[in-house]
């Protein structure tokens, strides 16, 4: 099945140890998302690419960066965390050139920060 | 300045009843309409979608309602199930109005539908 995968799933972490979390998809789709979600709150995008056309939210803290290599894969790097930076955090993917809005999302990421 | 508002943070219903969800927008802009569900630990699973030149859209138990007037739109549920049981989201996008694409989120509902 064609799907969104991100690995791994639970991710500890100390306080200002840099941690990168991976996606990757085999929907090929060219849109590729980076949320950010806490408890309670609706989820917060932080960057997405389009093809290989990086955009960064204007309010995405410069701790967080993304690499994209190709179409398959998508990394988050957190420089340095912070304890507020504790969150799940979702991939999600969307086909540009198929006319529809909808994004697909991969299990997410549990961040802790000790 | 939130665009995208779920006003009631969790809903119980009967198994068997209807559940209704509901979303309210502030972008007149936004002309994409979509509901997600989420289970604990896991991430968001595309539900139903609505366009703005509809007012209703149709699949199996799940039906959507737009009121562009009114900028609100709503997740009916019928017949309520169990499996049900999860966290809703509303998202919006503005497609022909500059958004790229991206989605805006409401903070969700947590639909409990108790046997």
């Amino acid at each position: 099945d064609a799907m969104v995968i991100q690995n791994p799933r639970y991710q500890v972490t100390q306080f200002g140890k840099p941690v990168t979390l991976s996606c990757s998809q085999t929907l090929n789709h060219n849109v590729m998302y980076w949320y950010q979600q806490k408890s309670s709150q609706a989820p917060k995008l932080l960057f997405h690419y389009y093809d290989k056309d990086f955009n960064n939210e204007a309010d995405t803290p410069d701790n967080f960066q993304s690499r994209r290599p190709n179409t398959s894969f998508c990394f988050l790097d957190i420089r340095s965390p912070g304890l507020g930076d504790a969150a799940m955090y979702l991939c999600a993917t969307r086909d540009g050139y198929a006319g529809t809005d909808t994004q697909y999302f991969g299990p997410g990421t549990r961040l802790t920060v000790l | 300045d939130q665009q995208v508002k779920q006003n009631s943070p969790s809903l119980s219903v009967q198994e068997g009843r209807i559940s209704i969800l509901n979303c309210d927008y502030t972008n007149s802009m936004f002309d994409y309409f979509l509901w997600y569900k989420k289970y604990p630990a896991e991430g968001p699973t595309f539900l139903i979608s609505i366009s703005s030149i509809k007012d209703k859209n149709e699949d199996g138990r799940f039906t959507v309602f737009l009121n562009k007037s009114a900028k609100h739109l709503s997740l009916h549920i019928v017949p309520s199930q169990p499996g049900d049981s999860a966290v809703y989201f509303c998202a919006a996008s503005a497609r022909y109005g500059g958004s790229q694409g991206n989605l805006i989120f409401g903070k969700g509902t947590k639909l409990s539908v108790k046997p």
